[in-house]
């Protein structure tokens, strides 16, 4: 079974500091790790994903995720927070053995960027 | 850029009727799934299809819930017999083979109200 976990319901920050949005995961064999965003009344867009190889990843809109195979977690990062930042972030995970390829969703964070 | 593409964007319907949700995956993917998302709250994975089967589905993909890929281009979800708590956004996906397995691209949307 694949899980995730995304402790926190909201995260605020201000405009110019750094972010981050936390995700913990559980998977019975290596994981692929994700990380979506989704603004008002839209689709999940893609940020970034880890599949293998450096534990730090970037991705779209100067973000970076960094894998922690001993904490389990993937933990999204930004330096420099933009008001057009604010969105639902959700994490996803998925066991490389899993047949059916499928994505298992965290419950999602909403950001808020305030000026 | 390719993309998903649903239809409708929105359908309204009545308790017991049913409902088809339209989706075009990106052309050269070969794995498709739907998801649902209620009350833009945590996205619920329900099925995954490949090579004209379902791979995977989740308990919520019960006999009310049916999928088709009728021709080369279209992927079909049908909900028999609406409920109430059927009422929510559905989501489309598709992604590729090899090195892009796992990232999933997703459409718009179809979000569903049953009255």
């Amino acid at each position: 079974a694949q899980s995730v976990a995304q402790p926190e319901d909201q995260v605020n920050v201000a405009e110019g500091n750094p972010l981050t949005v936390k995700c913990t995961y559980s998977v019975s064999g290596n994981p692929y790790l994700f990380w979506y965003v989704q603004y008002p009344n839209r689709g999940l867009q893609f940020l970034l994903k880890y599949i293998t190889g450096d534990n730090l990843v970037k991705g779209s809109y100067g973000f970076e995720a960094e894998f922690n195979k001993s904490q389990t977690s993937f933990h999204l990062k930004k330096p420099s927070a933009l008001v057009s930042d604010s969105a639902l972030y959700f994490c996803a995970v998925r066991d490389m053995f899993n047949a059916g390829n499928m994505l298992t969703f965290g419950g999602g964070t909403r950001l808020m960027v305030k000026p | 850029e390719p993309e998903v593409t649903q239809t409708p964007s929105h359908q309204v319907t009545q308790m017991g009727q049913e409902v088809i949700l339209r989706c075009v995956p990106i052309s050269n993917h070969l794995y498709f799934y739907w998801y649902r998302q209620i009350l833009g709250q945590k996205v619920e994975f329900l099925v995954s299809f490949y090579n004209n089967e379902i791979s995977e589905k989740s308990e919520i993909f019960d006999d009310q819930f049916s999928v088709e890929r009728p021709d080369g281009s279209n992927f079909t979800l049908k909900i028999r017999s609406t409920k109430l708590e059927d009422s929510a956004m559905y989501f489309c996906a598709s992604s590729g083979t090899g090195a892009n397995t796992g990232e999933l691209f997703f459409g718009e949307g179809s979000r569903l109200t049953v009255l």
